[in-house]
């Protein structure tokens, strides 16, 4: 167990809708990071924050958002889903979100598009 | 453009039978290479970093070694539960963005 919790596990909604995952990074840990993780893509960043501010952006699309709350927890929001979407996302954290840092994370949400 | 290619894509062994897995990067400002073990619909799971060549770490059956352009995961006298797919991922610095690009995965599988 990392640490980083996900919810919610699994997630079934269909194309042209909106759904928020939410992630809960470790104890003590200030930054958070998204990814995306398909079968033909492998792990993908999506979006890193740190202390309630975003620090680094990748391949994330524009109907994706996503913030990071004064409590540290953090939302990611997609919406206009698309059949591409499905895949399993993850939260991984880290304490200062510096490039040296370990990342850990989280279970993951599956999320699947019909 | 950063790059990690990790070989071979799938590998099957024999309990007991000692093997390597490469990652190879490309990648300007290296700052950290990172090793993740992942189970079917499970999150990563963080086993060693490295920061510079000819750093080793050792983990029960498993040394991660680095060189400037790749790194290998040993894997000495397996047992069927170190079954999983192994991640290797590297964090660069460019131009003030910094993040995480992974391989896709060497699948092991080990067989008793």
């Amino acid at each position: 167990d990392s640490g980083v919790t996900q919810t919610p596990k699994h997630l079934i909604t269909a194309t042209g809708q909106r759904v928020t995952l939410r992630c809960s990074p470790r104890s003590g840990d200030l930054s958070v990071y998204w990814y995306q993780q398909s079968l033909d893509q492998g792990l993908q960043f999506l979006i890193q924050y740190y202390n309630g501010e975003e620090r680094a952006k990748g391949n994330i699309l524009e109907r994706f958002s996503a913030q990071q709350f004064p409590d540290l927890h953090s939302e990611l929001n997609l919406s206009s889903l698309e059949l591409g979407d499905s895949a399993l996302y993850f939260c991984a954290s880290s304490v200062l979100g510096l490039a040296e840092e370990t990342q850990y994370f989280g279970p993951g949400t599956r999320l699947l598009v019909l | 453009e950063d790059q990690v290619t990790q070989s071979p894509e799938a590998l099957r062994l024999q309990e007991g039978e000692s093997s390597s897995l490469n990652c190879s990067y490309t990648v300007s400002g290296l700052r950290g290479l990172f090793w993740y073990r992942q189970d079917p619909g499970k999150g990563p799971e963080f086993l060693f970093t490295l920061y510079s060549a000819g750093e080793e770490k050792e983990k029960e059956r498993l040394k991660a070694t680095l060189t400037k352009k790749e790194s290998f995961l040993h894997i000495t006298a397996p047992k069927p539960e170190d079954s999983a797919t192994y991640l290797c991922a590297v964090q660069a610095a460019q131009g003030g963005s910094e993040k995480l690009v992974f391989g896709k995965g060497t699948k092991l599988t080990v067989n008793p």
